[in-house]
């Protein structure tokens, strides 16, 4: 039972690549999310998804695109990179609904954009 | 912007000792969780108390929640130099989709 698998760890970008980081859960949980921490920010929502499907935005989705195409898997995509997505980035998933439980959180991929 | 705002920013005990952190939100919630964070790593679910109960126990964890001064207190008894992290609290609100929103967390350092 692996829980939320976030790959890459590690990645360097420069200014206008694109890339996609990978979140897969084998829990057949309904609920993902990606979040970014930033030092002296805590954590803040990008986009969520509540099944296969269907997604929406949360706190800072711009620079940021999302699909949920099966149960297991919400990649994140960044479209044109810049310096201010430098940041950690979490995956998350729960099985409960209206948030009655804890989230499971993937190990993070720490990207730099120069 | 942050649901919730964590109080002290940073707290430096001795084993044994007891931590308390603090958390303060904004908005009506359906409940509040508190995480922790080693460093490097992804964050641990330790506990979730609900907006109708006022106190809850996990082994050496003790929350508590005031929804009429919308506070919350994460209380670790006897720490362990192993209690050494970040620690966060995280609502879900009582609208929408009912997220996580986290708070700007506190660094607790535990000495031998």
């Amino acid at each position: 039972n692996a829980g939320v698998t976030q790959t890459p760890k590690f990645q360097v970008l420069k200014t206008g690549q694109s890339m996609t980081l990978q979140c897969a859960q084998d829990m057949n949980h309904e609920y993902m999310s990606w979040y970014r921490q930033d030092p002296g920010m805590g954590l803040r929502l990008i986009h969520y998804s509540v099944g296969a499907g269907i997604t929406d935005q949360g706190e800072v989705p711009n620079g940021y695109n999302v699909s949920r195409s099966t149960t297991e898997d919400f990649p994140l995509r960044l479209l044109s990179a810049a310096p201010s997505q430098t940041s950690v980035y979490f995956c998350a998933s729960s099985p409960y609904r209206q948030g009655s439980g804890g989230y499971t959180f993937g190990s993070g991929t720490r990207l730099t954009v120069v | 912007s942050q649901q919730g705002e964590e109080d002290p920013q940073a707290l430096s005990i001795q084993e044994g000792e007891n931590a308390t952190m603090n958390c303060s939100y904004k908005t009506s919630i359906n409940n509040l969780q508190w995480y922790r964070q080693n460093s490097g790593r992804g964050l641990v679910h330790l506990i979730l108390i609900r907006s109708n109960e006022r106190e809850k126990h996990s082994g050496r964890l003790r929350v508590t929640l005031d929804t009429s001064k919308k506070s919350s207190s994460l209380l670790i008894t006897a720490s362990r130099a192993a209690d050494t992290a970040s620690y966060f609290c995280a609502t879900v609100m009582n609208t929408g989709f009912q997220k996580l929103v986290f708070g700007t967390g506190t660094r607790l350092l535990v000495s031998p």
